[in-house]
């Protein structure tokens, strides 16, 4: 079975400093992926970053960054330069490799961004 | 990536009536995925929906309450029945038209209120 696991609190961040979203993950799969989905108050579900599990280098998209320490089973999101927009609930999640495999989300964090 | 529209967008309703959620992707998928986010919380899998065959339901979620069509590989529906207070959420359907490696793709959303 699969689980993802985010603890943090509600995040505060000023802006335009950097973030990082923690994300703890447990499977005895070797092949797996991992997402990170931002959530605004409007509630839809907008992908940011996608982290293989054989992937030797950390994903990047823009000004997100997947910290992947596979020995750890961590795959924190760290946020760069943070925008009043960046203000949401972000989800870690997890599937098996391959189609069709179903998603399983941690339970999320809030972050808010101080101007 | 696939788009998908989805609708309503956002609904009330009396309880024990139903309501009927549609999704219409703009390719063909094999696997739908309807999702529940109850206020506050992760999003949880109701059932995975596929062409020619009969959902298959997670633990927690019948078939009688949560009712699923999926007529193509374009289209599916979700029907709340009988709705009570405890069925205000926000459903969300969800596609992986790339095997993982894109992000899943969700529907906006139908954010839903029983009174």
């Amino acid at each position: 079975a699969q689980k993802i696991t985010q603890t943090q609190p509600g995040m505060f961040v000023q802006e335009k400093e950097a973030v990082t979203l923690d994300c703890t993950y447990d499977t005895s799969d070797q092949s797996y992926g991992l997402f990170w989905y931002k959530q605004p108050s409007s509630g839809e579900m907008i992908f940011l970053i996608y982290q293989g599990s054989y992937d030797e280098q950390n994903a990047t998209e823009g000004r997100y960054s997947l910290n992947f320490q596979k020995a750890r089973k961590s795959a924190n999101l760290v946020i760069s330069a943070s925008q009043l927009g960046d203000s949401a609930m972000y989800f870690c999640a997890m599937s098996f490799t391959g189609a069709n495999s179903k998603l399983t989300f941690g339970k999320g964090i809030t972050l808010s961004v101080r101007p | 990536s696939a788009v998908i529209s989805q609708k309503p967008s956002r609904d009330i309703c009396q309880r024990g009536t139903s309501l009927t959620i549609q999704c219409q992707v703009d390719s063909q998928v094999t696997m739908m995925f309807w999702y529940r986010q109850q206020p506050g919380q992760s999003l949880t899998l109701i059932a995975t929906a596929n062409q020619g065959s009969e959902a298959t339901y997670e633990s927690g979620f019948v078939i009688d309450k949560f009712p699923i069509s999926r007529p193509n590989l374009t289209f599916s529906t979700l029907t709340v029945s009988n709705m009570s207070p405890e069925d205000s959420s926000i459903y969300l359907c969800s596609v992986d038209p790339a095997g993982g490696f894109f992000g899943y793709t969700f529907g906006s959303g139908t954010r839903l209120t029983v009174v």
